[in-house]
């Protein structure tokens, strides 16, 4: 079945990049996800990316996908205590409306 | 903002009782998702609602059920409550009549049961 996983810890000083890795199982997925979840609070879409894209940058998010290996990568540069939170990655299937969440990366950023 | 509302925030019952839980969608938005988020199992999709109509079925037990709407609101009704229940239920929804179609998540209704 289809499936989503991701390290459950990471953590940066402020100031550097962070870069929070998914993998994916379902080849045919079409669009990938990330969603920031501060404490208390909902998910919060950061950025996505359509399958047939390598490479998206949206200011300090630089999202990397190899469909090859099926991973997923977010990239954070300059790293700042408030992006301490959770990362989830996300796929859609193709033709499908079901989305598969991965277990979440809680980003720890030290001052 | 994300524009989803999810109603009540927090929800205090006890064992075997019966709680529904309220999500307006985005204006606009045609479906509706529900998930239920707790600490050993991470986020869990259970149910998917597009106009009115279920289209997909995840991990739900049978002692939950959802419906949406005509207006498009959604609801989520636990019943039979057991402690294990206790996790944060999110609502999401999104358009679905185009191509980029993410999910905009509501803040969820944290449910105790003691």
């Amino acid at each position: 079945g289809e499936d989503v996983e991701q390290s459950l810890f990471l953590s940066v000083r402020e100031g550097d990049s962070s870069v929070i890795n998914c993998t994916y199982t379902d080849s045919s997925s079409t669009y990938l996800y990330w969603y920031k979840q501060e404490p208390g609070a909902g998910l919060q879409l950061l950025t996505y990316i359509f399958s047939n894209m390598d490479m998206k940058q949206d200011q300090r998010l630089t999202v990397l996908l190899n469909k090859k290996d099926k991973h997923l990568s977010l990239r954070i540069a300059d790293t700042q205590t408030g992006d301490s939170a959770i990362y989830f990655c996300a796929e859609k299937g193709g033709g499908t409306y079901k989305y598969i969440f991965g277990t979440g990366t809680r980003l720890k950023v030290l001052a | 903002d994300s524009g989803v509302t999810q109603t009540p925030k927090h929800l205090i019952t006890a064992t075997g009782q019966r709680v529904t839980l309220r999500c307006s969608p985005r204006s606009g938005d045609l479906s509706v998702y529900w998930y239920q988020q707790s600490l050993d199992q991470g986020l869990q999709f259970l149910i998917h609602y597009y106009n009115g109509e279920e289209r997909a079925k995840g991990n739900i037990l049978e002692r939950f059920s959802a419906q949406q709407f005509p207006d498009l609101h959604s609801e989520l009704n636990l019943s039979s409550l057991e402690l294990g229940d206790s996790a944060l239920y999110f609502c999401a929804s999104s358009p679905e009549g185009g191509p980029n179609q993410p999910q905009h998540f509501g803040d969820g209704t944290r449910l105790s049961i003691l």
